[in-house]
């Protein structure tokens, strides 16, 4: 099992530039999350979705998108980045209690 | 909105003494309080749990104790060693769900 897995590990992006991290995982799990982790904060959730075909919004969704395409995929979109977005980007899986994170996305928005 | 607190945010000690990391919750709904470890420039993972129907519960040299009452938990790590070295988070959730809330983390430091 490759558990969680994130793409990219790393991007750059100009301001209003567009992306989207791509989030994947194989636990068979109904329950994803995004994260973002910045010094002295802790992980601020952004966006969670309990099952498939289903999103919600988190402590600090602004800015931010989501798409639950399938039982395996989450993936989050940043339609116009701003330098405050420059974080490390997690994303999460998880059963009854444990959540399972990605590797991370490191992201800088110059 | 809920939060959790946690204290300190930087903690030093030397090898073989004992650290402790104390959260404080503002949901008296909570009833699942997970810690992760994270290591630097690695992913958080789940080190040890307690749900509201247990005090205190021990895996080896870390162990983490409740209080329901005063909605605190704590994390101690006995006999330190050099690759605990890390920063830890506590949460709080309702049944481990969505409204995870997070400490904003712990840098430990073991000095060998």
């Amino acid at each position: 099992n490759a558990g969680v897995t994130q793409t990219p590990k790393f991007q750059v992006l100009k301001t209003g530039q567009s992306m989207t991290l791509q989030c994947a995982q194989d636990m068979n799990h109904n329950s994803m999350y995004w994260y973002r982790q910045d010094p002295g904060m802790g992980l601020r959730l952004i966006y969670y979705s309990a099952s498939e075909g289903t999103t919600d919004k988190g402590e600090v969704p602004n800015g931010y998108n989501v798409s639950r395409l399938n039982k395996r995929e989450f993936s989050l979109r940043l339609e116009s980045a701003a330098p405050s977005q420059t974080s490390v980007y997690f994303c999460a899986s998880s059963s009854v209690r444990e959540q399972y994170f990605g590797p991370g996305t490191r992201l800088t928005v110059t | 909105g809920e939060n959790v607190e946690q204290h300190p945010s930087t903690l030093s000690v030397q090898e073989g003494d004992s650290a402790v990391i104390k959260c404080t919750y503002s949901d008296s709904a909570s009833n699942y309080f997970p810690w992760y470890k994270q290591e630097l420039g690695k992913r958080p993972q789940l080190i040890i749990d307690i749900r509201s129907n247990v005090g205190e519960k021990k895996d080896q040299r870390i162990a983490v104790t409740l209080n329901k009452t005063a909605k605190h938990f704590s994390l101690h790590i006995t006999e330190t060693q050099p690759e605990d070295s890390a920063v830890y988070f506590c949460a709080a959730s309702i049944d481990g769900g969505f409204k995870t809330i997070f400490g904003a983390g712990t840098r430990l430091f073991v000095k060998a």
